[in-house]
């Protein structure tokens, strides 16, 4: 079966620091991967999807960066890390243009 | 682009009772309307969805109406019990998915 694991589950970092913040799913080849933020008591905001190693699209412009280095790792990055980046980040996958399948996600805080 | 709105923001109630919430969608062409469950400190869980060829799903206490004229689409979940309580999105899609803003459900036992 497949799964998607989501690391670190928290994470405090000081403002002007970098991010690096991984997902890998497994069970499954060539997923569609998403980064989603979410605001407290708000919805889910796309940041980034990909169709393919190496193949990154942007919804909105932000201090944030994306990476698929492999067919099955997605890493959300940013060189230096502002107030507005702390939330809740969700990685997700699906075997077509729809996100379907959401890990654990990470609360950033950003001090 | 589509935008979905999502009702009420928070709900209270009985354990045994019902519980409904609503979504309006504005793109027409949005044809795949997924619920998701969302437990404290988790991800999103997808616990139902709904395609614009169907009018309702349903599966054990969670159902799903869609009405493609007016644009919306509600979640219905019978006989509550204290483990139902998580917030609940709506989405529609159809080439991009847009998400409601949530609806935070506590069952009361």
């Amino acid at each position: 079966s497949q799964t998607i694991h989501q690391w670190p589950a928290t994470l405090v970092q000081p403002v002007g620091s970098p991010l690096s913040l991984e997902c890998t799913v497994e069970g499954t080849s060539n997923p569609n991967l998403y980064w989603y933020r979410q605001a407290a008591g708000r919805g889910l905001q796309l940041l980034f999807y990909s169709v393919g190693i190496g193949q990154i699209s942007s919804e909105v412009p932000q201090n944030l960066s994306a990476s698929r280095p492999q067919d099955r790792q997605f890493i959300l990055s940013s060189k230096k890390l502002l107030l507005s980046d702390s939330g809740f980040y969700l990685c997700a996958w699906s075997g077509q243009r729809i996100p379907q399948h959401f890990g654990d996600g990470t609360r950033l805080s950003i001090l | 682009g589509e935008n979905v709105e999502q009702h009420p923001s928070t709900l209270s109630v009985q354990e045994g009772d019902s519980a409904v919430i609503k979504c309006t969608y504005s793109d027409s062409a949005s044809n795949y309307f997924p619920w998701y469950k969302q437990e404290l400190g988790k991800g999103p869980q997808l616990i139902i969805d709904i395609r614009s060829n169907v009018g309702e799903k349903k599966d054990q206490r969670i159902a799903v109406t869609l009405n493609k004229t007016a644009k919306h689409f509600s979640l219905h979940i019978t006989e509550t019990q204290p483990e139902d309580s998580a917030v609940y999105f709506c989405a529609a899609s159809m080439n991009d998915m847009r998400f409601g803003a949530g609806t935070r459900l506590t069952v009361k036992p």
